[in-house]
């Protein structure tokens, strides 16, 4: 595609549900990342891909939080029982090669816990 | 504790001159420096970077100074367009570290008036 798409765009989900979101990383990328973004932050890293291989997850905040690209290709971030404090914008980010500093950045799915 | 600063929420520049918007950090581990700049409802987009073995790099209307001996860095766009209004965030790498862990700061919202 042209560029980083993520869905849905906004989820609004009741404290306790799972939640699901998709990346969809610029066609031929090879490393794709995951961050979160609190309002008047910066983003947060959250974990990365090379192809398929998950590479460094340690800024997933606690083990409610997975993430897979079974295929190197698309991705999809999982929180199990949300919670309040799980509120954010999630933002993927894919990147042309593993040695590449340039990031390009989807949308974001804002994510509301009630 | 933050690695990243950019102690300044907010900047208003005339159209025509220079915007210099600044970072800080701690880590003297960060071997790469970027900006990305962000428009309401986008995710960022990369504007510029700097390695740490060089003290300025220039692309157009933007250029890039790294102080290492005083963990600062500054952007500056010269002139300042309208269309330049935006939150642009600094963001380090730790030499060696995850490639995808990105360190953000907090961002600088930019206003250029006409």
């Amino acid at each position: 595609g042209a560029g980083v798409s993520q869905s849905p765009r906004y989820k609004v989900t009741k404290r306790g549900q799972d939640v699901a979101l998709r990346c969809d990383p610029i066609s031929g990328h090879v490393s794709l990342y995951w961050y979160r973004q609190a309002l008047g932050q910066g983003p947060e890293f959250l974990t990365y891909f090379n192809y398929e291989a998950q590479q460094d997850k340690s800024g997933l905040p606690n083990d409610r939080f997975s993430a897979e690209r079974p295929e190197g290709s698309i991705s999809t971030l999982t929180i199990q029982r949300t919670e309040q404090r799980d509120s954010a914008m999630y933002r993927c980010a894919s990147s042309s090669n593993e040695g590449s500093n340039e990031q390009f950045f989807g949308p974001g799915t804002r994510l509301t816990v009630l | 504790d933050q690695q990243v600063k950019q102690n300044s929420p907010s900047l208003s520049v005339q159209e025509g001159r220079i915007s210099i918007l600044n970072c800080d950090y701690t880590n003297s581990m960060f071997d790469y420096f970027l900006w990305y700049k962000k428009y309401p409802a986008e995710g960022p987009t990369f504007l510029i970077s700097i390695s740490s073995i060089k003290d300025k790099n220039e692309d157009g209307r933007f250029t890039v100074f790294l102080n290492k001996s005083a963990k600062h860095l500054s952007l500056h766009i010269v002139p300042s367009q309208p269309g330049d209004s935006a939150v642009y965030f600094c963001a380090a790498r730790v030499y060696g570290g995850s490639q995808g862990n990105l360190i953000f700061g907090k961002g600088t919202k930019l206003s250029v008036k006409p």
